[in-house]
């Protein structure tokens, strides 16, 4: 069964800091790998994505995240975190052979400390 | 703003009441997912829709139905409520069938007393 892990339910950091929020999925084929935001309220903007290719990707509002296949890992990245950025962030995996779903993680609550 | 848009934002009814949510997609995507998220299942894959025709199935209950009208616009409506039928129920569009990527709407609160 496909399953994606987020094993952060919550990450405080502050502002100004690093931040790396982790993802390990599980998967029986090749994946598509997303992340998403969603502030309080709010529905679910896309970040960025990875389907092939280059391994690091780009993401909006100064986000990154790098696909590691030997890890079944997409962590997410960020040099320098806004107060602007507290949100729930999800990781959302796909494929072609398990049909057009995604299957979401849990989500990690993210506090920005000032 | 995604271009996916959702009505109502909320919605509050009573068990064993029938409701139903609309959505539409953004210009040109011919893809509709619905997902329902709550506290205790998190964000779960309910039903899709391509060009008018169902797709793919997820955890939908029987209770629940869906449709994409010609214009592309899709219905998800849900009978029978039940308490546990309470949940943030989003609509997500994409271009194609594939697995590219879905922008989400809004969302619809649906609260069942």
């Amino acid at each position: 069964a496909q399953s994606v892990t987020q094993p952060d339910i919550h990450i405080t950091v502050s502002e100004g800091a690093s931040l790396e929020l982790r993802c390990n999925y599980s998967y029986g084929a090749t994946p598509y790998l997303f992340w998403y935001v969603q502030s309080p309220g709010q529905g679910l903007q896309l970040l960025l994505k990875y389907f092939s290719g280059d391994t690091l990707v780009q993401g909006i509002k100064g986000f990154e995240a790098e696909f590691k296949r030997s890890q079944s890992s997409f962590n997410l990245r960020k040099p320098s975190v806004h107060w602007s950025d507290a949100a729930e962030y999800f990781c959302a995996v796909g494929a072609r052979e398990y049909g057009n779903k995604l299957v979401f993680g849990a989500g990690t609550i993210l506090r920005v400390k000032s | 703003d995604s271009g996916v848009t959702q009505t109502p934002k909320h919605l509050i009814t009573a068990t064993g009441q029938r409701v139903t949510l609309r959505c539409s997609p953004r210009s040109g995507d011919l893809s509709v997912y619905w997902y329902q998220q709550s506290l205790d299942q998190g964000l779960q894959f309910l039903i899709q829709y391509y060009n008018g025709e169902e797709r793919a199935k997820g955890n939908i209950l029987e209770r629940f139905s869906a449709q994409q009208f010609p214009d592309l616009h899709s219905e998800l409506n849900l009978s029978s409520l039940e308490l546990g039928d309470s949940a943030l129920y989003f609509c997500a569009s994409s271009v194609q069938g594939g697995s590219y990527e879905q922008y989400f709407g809004p969302g619809t609160r649906l609260t069942v007393t």
